[in-house]
Order: C-alpha cells, then sequence, then structure tokens
C-alpha cells in the first residue's frame, strides 16, 4: 500500500541544536507537504515541495525533496523554544486522499 | 473570518450513544476531511468529501459515517460509540483551486466510556 515512514518518532535537542525529521515512501510522490502542531493545538501548514530536488526555505527552517519524489526531510538550524511542537509530513501519492507520517515530536531543552 | 469551526471543544459520551461533531468552514473549499489523532499514530484519516454531494472512505472509516449537503459543512456521526472511538478529532479543508493548503479546525477532545 501507499505509506510513507517518518522518522524519527521523538527528537530532545538543546536549544541552539539543529534538528531534522525525515519522510521516506516507497513510492513515488506527486508532492510533499509539511505542517507543524503546537502541543494542545491543530496542524498548521508549513510548506509544499513539487518539483524534483526542490530545496525551500523559511528562515531558520530547510525543506528538501529528494530527486526520485519520494524521500523528504526538514531541517531547523539553530532551534529555539518556539520551535517546540510536532512537524507532520503529508505526502500525497496522486489521489484525493491525503494522509499524514506518524510526525516527528521536538522538544527543546532549555 | 472564522476559516473553520468545531463543535462542541470537548464531549464525553458513554458507550452505545450517537454523536455528531459538527464542522463548518467558511471559506468556500471544496475538500473536506475528518481525522482522529491518537498519541503515537498521527493523523488518520476518516472520510473525506472532494465536493458536496461526495464523500469517499478515508483509513480508518469503521464506525462513522459522515454527509456533505453543501459546501460548508461536513458533520462526522458516530452510530453508537466505543470506548476505541475516544481521541481528538480535527475537520480540515483544503484549497484545492490555488494553494492546495490544508486547514484545520481546532479539534474537538472525545471520550467514550
Amino acid at each position: 500500500g501507499q505509506q510513507v515512514m517518518q522518522i524519527p518518532q521523538y527528537q530532545h535537542v538543546q536549544e541552539g541544536e539543529d534538528f531534522t525529521t525525515y519522510c521516506n515512501s516507497s513510492t513515488t510522490l506527486s508532492n510533499i507537504q509539511w505542517y507543524k502542531q503546537r502541543p494542545g493545538g491543530h496542524p498548521v501548514f508549513l510548506i509544499q515541495l513539487v518539483k524534483s530536488g526542490e530545496v525551500k526555505k523559511q528562515k531558520r527552517l530547510t525543506f528538501q525533496f529528494g530527486e526520485a519524489k519520494k524521500n523528504s526531510s526538514l531541517h531547523i538550524t539553530a532551534t529555539q523554544t518556539t520551535d517546540v511542537g510536532t512537524y507532520f509530513c503529508a505526502p500525497n501519492f496522486g489521489n484525493e486522499k491525503l494522509t499524514f507520517g506518524t510526525g516527528t515530536r521536538l522538544t527543546i531543552i532549555p | 473570518i472564522a476559516g473553520i469551526t468545531q463543535a462542541p471543544t470537548s464531549q464525553i459520551l458513554a458507550a452505545g450513544r450517537r454523536m455528531t461533531l459538527r464542522c463548518t468552514q467558511d471559506m468556500r473549499h471544496n475538500a473536506m476531511y475528518w481525522y482522529r489523532q491518537d498519541l503515537g499514530l498521527g493523523l488518520r484519516l476518516i472520510h473525506y468529501s472532494n465536493t458536496a454531494g461526495t464523500t469517499g472512505k478515508g483509513e480508518v472509516p469503521d464506525g462513522y459515517s459522515v454527509s456533505r449537503a453543501n459546501t460548508d459543512d461536513f458533520p462526522l456521526t458516530l452510530a453508537s460509540a466505543v470506548p476505541s472511538q475516544t481521541s481528538v478529532y480535527f475537520c480540515a479543508s483544503r484549497d484545492r483551486a490555488s494553494t492546495d493548503t490544508q486547514y484545520f479546525g481546532p479539534g474537538t477532545r472525545l471520550t467514550v466510556l
């Protein structure tokens, strides 16, 4: 079936350290979106990647889409306490459904 | 503009009771979705609707039903609630006409005893 694996499930980092979460699919994706959910909140859209090899940046966040359009990553440089939350990838397999990865929960040690 | 609203915010329900979770959006998005979120399992799609009058099954549809009589409303019904349906439920709408972004409601926390 069409599934995606998101790793790691949890990540604890010291404030100021970098953080990366990965999303891996066994099949080629049409596109992939990334969302952030703060504790107690709802998922909020961050970005969409469409093109093979695409790299997009939002301040300290860097999003990449693999050349084969099967893998994606979100990298945060120099984490801050405001980065706390769970980061989800949402792969689009080209059908009408939009499913989500299991998420990576980021906690920051001040 | 409210975006997406959900009601109730939270509910405690006895097993076997019927419950409808309400979802309304004012962005005129054609596509709407219901997800449940459980610890360690992320967001799982229950049902979706690409446009008013149509619905489809997601990953975990059993025990749930939806209807889409108009563009704005997408209620989720639990015909006979069971404890395994204890979860946080999120409704979302999708702007497929332009950015393809999904917008989520604030969620409903449901406890079935």
